[in-house]
């Protein structure tokens, strides 16, 4: 049973440009999480969802951010017009349904280098 | 009210010695503990977890200690071993009521052998 998935690795991005980040849940789970880890820093919560539903963006940065879970396909994270302060390393995480025991397992992450 | 504090940030152990970190939390609707260890370039992975009705859990050499009233808990591991050096965090969740978790800050755990 594979793992969460993420792609690309690592993403370098100039100033300006749009990153698209993708994470595949693992099978049988139906909710996916990402997360922001700054250098040196934990992992701080940006946006949940469900298929084709966003549960909670609370931690989304209220501009040039936005997320999606569709029906079919990849969860992708985007960021619009990056800045040297989007760098980071950002998680995936999934769930399956129910969530009667809360575990969240993390995919290996993307990092993202903007130059 | 949402902050879970993690402590020490760094900690060196000898092999075959107990390493323990501590977290506290605030918000008291917390109701799932799991701990992350965390390679170099790797993503988080789960290491172990409980829930506020138990006070310790053990799995193989590493123990979750919590206590309610004080809202704090802690990882205990046994016979620490240099594999074990890795980056460890605490987090804090909200049970199947909501789904993000709050993470610490993170301790860098080095063995030396």
């Amino acid at each position: 049973n594979a793992g969460v998935m993420q792609n690309p690795r690592h993403l370098v991005r100039r100033r300006g440009q749009e990153a698209r980040l993708r994470c595949s849940p693992m099978k049988g789970h139906s909710h996916v999480y990402w997360y922001r880890q700054l250098p040196e820093e934990g992992l701080k919560f940006m946006v949940y969802l469900q298929k084709e539903n966003i549960i909670d963006e609370s931690g989304m940065p209220k501009e040039r951010f936005s997320a999606e879970f569709p029906k079919e396909g990849p969860s992708i994270l985007r960021i619009q017009q990056v800045v040297r302060g989007d760098s980071a390393a950002y998680f995936c995480a999934s769930s399956p349904p129910g969530r009667a025991l809360g575990e969240q397992y993390f995919g290996p992450g993307t990092r993202l280098t903007v130059t | 009210q949402q902050q879970v504090k993690q402590s020490p940030q760094s900690l060196i152990v000898q092999k075959g010695g107990i390493s323990i970190i501590n977290c506290a939390y605030e918000n008291t609707a917390f109701d799932y503990f799991p701990w992350y260890q965390q390679f170099p370039g790797k993503g988080p992975a789960l290491l172990i977890a409980i829930r506020p009705d138990v006070s310790e859990k053990k799995e193989g050499r590493f123990t979750i200690s919590f206590n309610k009233s004080a809202k704090q808990f802690s990882l205990h591991i046994m016979d620490s071993q240099p594999g074990d050096s890795a980056t460890y965090f605490c987090a804090a969740g909200l049970g199947p009521s909501g789904s993000r978790l709050t993470f610490g800050e993170g301790t860098q755990l080095t063995v030396n052998p």
